[in-house]
């Protein structure tokens, strides 16, 4: 099983609500990233946990909000969001072997609208 | 800081030979890797280069020059479905990942 999945895939909230993006893989992995990817631009990494830790917060707001309650899923909590906050939010693992080679897996992710 | 220039926008016809250019400016290589993502779609990986030379995978092929800071991918015998967006990457300490911009492809018919 080389799948990372995502719920949901579409997501469309106001500015005053709370929503949580999931994120679920089942290879072992024990690294697990949030990207942002707004159209036609490259992702940018939000965050990383490894080993469950939250190892790098790219300076994101804290409205929103990361969680790892296991090495397989890792959720991103979000509330009071922006509309600028409208993109596709994309979740990826990777076994975090230390090695230069470790191959980031991606989900489909969830396009969120922010009303 | 870690920056990845590539070009926007590439057209090419079915069967063409297609090369996607990257340099870099990086505290610390760990190596190039290169993505594809089609639209609407998750990024998937393609290849990988830690050292100076090809890796060829298929119809892909990437190359790196560390010396030159220069890495490229090369699409052969095009088809219709590898129209999709390319990205160069690279991965600091830490597993960050830095993408260039994207090489949005185009194949014609």
């Amino acid at each position: 099983d080389t799948e990372v999945t995502q719920t949901p895939k579409h997501l469309v909230m106001g500015m005053t609500n709370k929503k949580s993006l999931k994120c679920e893989q089942h290879m072992g992995h024990r690294a697990m990233y949030w990207y942002k990817q707004k159209a036609k631009k490259p992702p940018e990494l939000m965050f990383v946990y490894s080993y469950e830790k939250l190892s790098i917060n790219e300076s994101v707001p804290s409205r929103f909000s990361p969680e790892c309650p296991n090495s397989s899923l890792l959720n991103l909590h979000l509330h009071a969001l922006q509309p600028e906050d409208s993109a596709l939010y994309l979740c990826a693992s990777s076994q975090d072997s230390g090695l230069r080679t470790d191959t980031q897996y991606f989900g489909p992710g969830t396009r969120l609208t922010v009303l | 800081g870690q920056s990845l220039e590539q070009p926007s926008e590439v057209t090419a016809v079915e069967g063409a030979i297609v090369q996607i250019n990257c340099t870099y400016q990086t505290s610390g290589f760990y190596g190039l890797s290169w993505y594809q993502q089609h639209d609407g779609g998750a990024p998937t990986f393609l290849s990988y280069n830690a050292l100076d030379g090809l890796e060829e995978t298929g119809r892909f092929s990437s190359f790196l020059s560390r010396s030159d800071s220069y890495g490229y991918l090369l699409l052969q015998e095009l088809q219709m479905k590898d129209s999709a967006s390319y990205f160069c990457s690279h991965k600091a300490a830490g597993n960050k990942l830095t993408f260039g911009g994207g090489t949005r492809v185009l194949v014609k018919p």
